[in-house]
């Protein structure tokens, strides 16, 4: 069974820094990995969807990473700024046919200090 | 491209009662999924339907129930609601069998049980 997690719980950092979130999964054998973010009581949006054959994946201030091998993904975003507080996500797909069905992590609730 | 759809945005409902959540999908996307989230469990998959069909179903008892129509709009039911069925009901749009095409996310149903 794929368990997905994602430390730390929470996190605050200073406006302007550099900062990486953590997601960690079980089961390698994934097709690819979606990261989302959710502001409070609001839906997810989706920020950035990394294939299994891709290393890395950028829009904007985000860059994802994935290393399949030792199950592991991170979000880095740069320059953060307060807007960029919220709630982060990774997820990846239960099935081969798409992603109809998502384990997700516990999620990473970031806070941007201005 | 309309986002997802999902009405109404809150309910308040009794212990006892019955509730139907709608979603709309993305146009031209046919599967649609539903997730439950709750402090506690996180973001848990219910269930999703392609093509009027029930296809993968979430470890959640017979009291949550769903239908998709031909026109690809779902309905989620949830019977003889308890107090621990209040959470956040989204749902997702994926096109159905393409890998690595994200899944899009509406706002969701904030259900209350009182």
């Amino acid at each position: 069974k794929q368990e997905v997690t994602q430390i730390p719980a929470a996190l605050s950092v200073p406006e302007g820094e550099n900062l990486v979130l953590n997601c960690s999964f079980t089961d390698s054998a994934i097709y690819n990995l979606q990261w989302f973010r959710q502001d409070p009581g609001k839906g997810l949006t989706s920020l950035l969807l990394i294939q299994s054959s891709q290393r890395e994946q950028t829009s904007g201030r985000l860059n994802a990473s994935l290393d399949k091998s030792s199950g592991r993904s991170t979000l880095y975003i740069a320059a953060s700024q307060p807007g960029d507080s919220a709630t982060y996500l990774c997820a990846v797909p239960l099935s081969n046919f798409g992603n109809e069905k998502l384990t997700f992590g516990t999620g990473t609730r970031l806070t941007i200090i201005p | 491209k309309a986002g997802v759809t999902q009405t109404p945005r809150y309910l308040i409902k009794t212990r006892g009662q019955q509730v139907t959540l709608s979603c709309s999908p993305i146009s031209g996307y046919r599967s649609v999924s539903w997730y439950q989230q709750t402090p506690g469990q996180g973001l848990q998959f219910l269930f999703e339907y392609f093509s009027e069909t029930q296809r993968n179903k979430g470890n959640f008892p017979g009291r949550f129930s769903g239908r998709q129509f031909s026109n690809s709009r779902s309905e989620m039911n949830v019977s003889t609601l308890e107090l621990g069925d209040s959470a956040l009901y989204l749902c997702a749009s994926s096109p159905e069998g393409v890998m690595n095409t994200e899944a899009f996310f509406g706002q969701g149903t904030r259900l209350t049980v009182v």
